[in-house]
């Protein structure tokens, strides 16, 4: 079983649509969690840390549910500039030293 | 020089050359990583390092070497090039191992 799974997509949104995605973990232990964006032949650049707590960053908001083992990225009023690949990332704390990344979540915001 | 950067940008490699791909770093992180980016399979971690003088496995280190001589330089060596390494190329650093981690630009390499 992979560290993380995500629905690769793509998600083909219009603009000022509502998009969410989820991305799960196998690893019960794991304590850090981010959302990564990387544009087309880019490198990935962090979006956000995702706490237990949950938080909100102007129009994006990251969940984490420990008990099911997903994580999610929720897209408000989407731009053409959102357009992107979204990774899901997990670090298992424990000794642990690198990061899993998935696969990736294809965003296309349509005018 | 601000964040990372790697070098070349690109390359044409032909099997079994040797190559080595550079990567520095300007922000003192104590950790570097290499991974290697394939359609369909994600990021995977190549080597690492938590600091300068010692270095790790990844998931995927056969064919590949590393070398942490100081804090700000990680290169990563083809000995022997082959086609399956064919791959875009990430350096990346963490002030820690197991936090956020800054990318350099990449490095697209083709071995025919």
């Amino acid at each position: 079983r992979k560290e993380v799974e995500q629905d690769p997509g793509p998600f083909n949104v219009p603009e000022g649509a509502t998009v969410a995605f989820n991305c799960t973990y196998s690893n019960s232990a794991s304590q850090s969690f981010f959302w990564y964006r990387q544009d087309c032949r880019k490198e990935p650049k962090l979006l956000m840390s995702v706490y237990s707590s949950g938080n909100e960053d102007g129009r994006f908001t990251a969940q984490l549910n420990r008990a099911s083992q997903y994580i999610s990225l929720l897209i408000r009023d989407s731009k053409l500039s959102d357009s992107a690949t979204y990774l899901c990332v997990v670090s298992p704390r424990s000794g642990a030293n690198n990061l899993f990344f998935g696969t990736g979540t294809r965003l296309t915001v349509i005018p | 020089i601000a964040g990372i950067t790697q070098a070349p940008t690109s390359q044409i490699l032909a099997a079994g050359r040797r190559m080595t791909l550079r990567c520095t770093q300007d922000m003192r992180h104590n950790a570097m990583y290499w991974y290697r980016q394939d359609l369909g399979l994600g990021l995977r971690l190549i080597h690492y390092s938590n600091t300068a003088g010692t270095t790790g496995k990844g998931e995927v280190p056969d064919g590949y070497s590393v070398s942490r001589a100081n804090t700000d330089d990680f290169p990563l060596t083809l000995a022997s090039a082959v086609p399956s390494q064919t791959s875009v190329y990430f350096c990346a650093s963490s002030a820690q191992g197991w936090g956020e981690q800054f990318f350099g630009p990449g490095t697209r390499l083709t071995v025919l």
